[in-house]
């Protein structure tokens, strides 16, 4: 069973900090990584995807991938009470076309 | 911004009933899925659908579902005899060839329907 692991939270930070969420995923075979932000009720958005191993850095967001480790990270600078939501990774393997999602770890951004 | 539309947002049923959940996918996007998420849970793979047939469907996706795309636009999911547990939000998603688009082959989510089973 290809599982893919989050904390389930809540992770609080102030304002202004940095916020960073982590996820460990089974399959070796995993070739693409994804994370989403859902706000609730509402449907997943995605906000990063990151292929090769390293760090990727899209405005204020940061993705980094250690496949040897099967963990990828996301990393929110400036966090805003905006970004309070649940954040989503997910994991596509190399001959799947769906995505595994862990259970998501909520992000609570104090004012 | 192009959009995955989902129609109805909320869907209330009487367990037993068959319902039909609608989707229109991005218009160039050539591969579609259905995902489910109850309340709480993680959000779970149903179906993956290219080219006119299922490409791939999950332990979930037994009889009582189908998918269907009746024509060039409207990407449906069935469920013929619903069941309290099926109660949940059901998303689909749209995705465009490997390598193409924004260079990513991320999906993109509707805003879901809302299935209740009374």
């Amino acid at each position: 069973q290809k599982e893919v692991e989050q904390n389930s939270g809540p992770l609080s930070v102030p304002e202004g900090a940095i916020a960073s969420l982590n996820c460990t995923y089974s399959d070796r075979g995993s070739q693409s990584f994804f994370w989403y932000r859902q706000y609730s009720g509402k449907s997943p958005e995605l906000i990063m995807f990151i292929y090769s191993n390293g760090d990727k850095e899209d405005g204020r967001f940061t993705a980094q991938l250690n496949k040897a480790s099967q963990y990828v990270s996301l990393l929110i600078r400036d966090s805003q009470p905006s970004d309070s939501a649940t954040y989503l990774c997910a994991v596509k393997g190399d001959s799947s076309y769906k995505l595994i999602f862990g259970s998501g770890t909520r992000l609570l951004v104090r004012p | 911004e192009p959009e995955v539309t989902q129609t109805p947002s909320h869907q209330v049923t009487q367990m037993g009933q068959e319902v039909i959940l609608r989707c229109v996918p991005i218009s160039n996007h050539l591969y579609f899925y259905w995902y489910r998420q109850i309340l709480g849970q993680k959000v779970e793979f149903l179906v993956s659908f290219y080219n006119n047939e299922i490409s791939e469907k999950s332990e979930i996706f037994d009889d009582q579902f189908s998918v269907e795309r009746p024509d060039g636009s409207n990407f449906t999911l069935k469920i013929r005899s619903t069941k309290l547990e099926d109660s949940a939000m059901y998303f689909c998603a749209s995705r465009n060839r490997p390598g193409t688009g924004k260079g990513y082959d991320g999906y993109t989510f509707g805003s879901g329907t809302r299935l209740t089973v009374v």
